[in-house]
């Protein structure tokens, strides 16, 4: 079983340019996550989905898009890198048995902004 | 606003020593409570979590909280730690009225002194 994997593992973008961070789970779960976390600070809700088809923003959704066309996939597009944007972005996914199951988190992207 | 505090931003422990990590919150009602591990270069793992009932949580690893509604707190504790609990550990809340949100801790680095 993979889990939660992400895509890249690092990048360096320069202001201005897009990208697209990937998600991608197998353990059937319908709630996936976008987080970003910052040097001493906790991790930030960026957006979340409860089902393909279904996202909602969270705390930090501004300068980042999703989408969810399947249960698998849930991507994280950033369409005008700025600076504020360097961060580690972690991926997580949890099943629908209950609202605070476990999430289940991928290794993370590393991403500068220069 | 709900706020979750980890006032330490490193402990360092001498392996086979006692570990206690200090977590308080923030939040009216009863808090859904969560500890996460996170190893170096991995994502984030849960250790334990409390909604309700006994007060005193087993987790994972050979870790246990305790919550003291009284004092807010909901402190993760290990008798005697080992060289591979080094990483960082995190505190969160949900609640309730949060849209799924899990509020974060800035996080506690564990350093272990061989």
């Amino acid at each position: 079983n993979a889990g939660v994997t992400q895509t890249p593992k690092f990048r360096i973008l320069k202001i201005g340019q897009s990208m697209t961070l990937q998600c991608a789970q197998d353990m059937n779960h319908n709630y996936m996550y976008w987080y970003r976390q910052d040097p001493g600070m906790g991790l930030k809700l960026i957006y979340y989905s409860v089902g393909a088809g279904i996202t909602d923003k969270g705390e930090v959704p501004n300068g980042y898009n999703v989408s969810r066309s399947t249960t698998e996939d849930f991507p994280l597009r950033l369409e005008l890198a700025a600076p504020s944007q360097t961060s580690v972005y972690f991926c997580a996914s949890s099943s629908t048995s209950g609202r605070w199951d476990e999430q289940f988190f991928g290794p993370g992207t590393r991403l500068t902004v220069l | 606003a709900q706020s979750v505090t980890q006032p330490d931003i490193h402990i360092t422990v001498s392996e086979g020593a006692s570990l206690e990590l200090r977590c308080n919150y923030s939040y009216g009602a009863t808090p859904y409570l969560f500890w996460y591990v996170q190893s170096p270069g991995q994502g984030l793992q849960l250790l334990l979590k409390y909604f309700s009932g006994d007060t005193l949580v087993q987790g994972i690893k050979g870790f246990e909280a305790e919550f003291k509604r009284s004092q807010s707190s909901f402190n993760l504790r290990k008798p005697s730690v080992h060289w591979s609990d080094a990483a960082e550990y995190f505190c969160a809340v949900g609640a309730s009225d949060s849209n799924y949100q899990l509020i974060w801790g800035a996080g506690t680095k564990l350093i272990i002194k061989p």
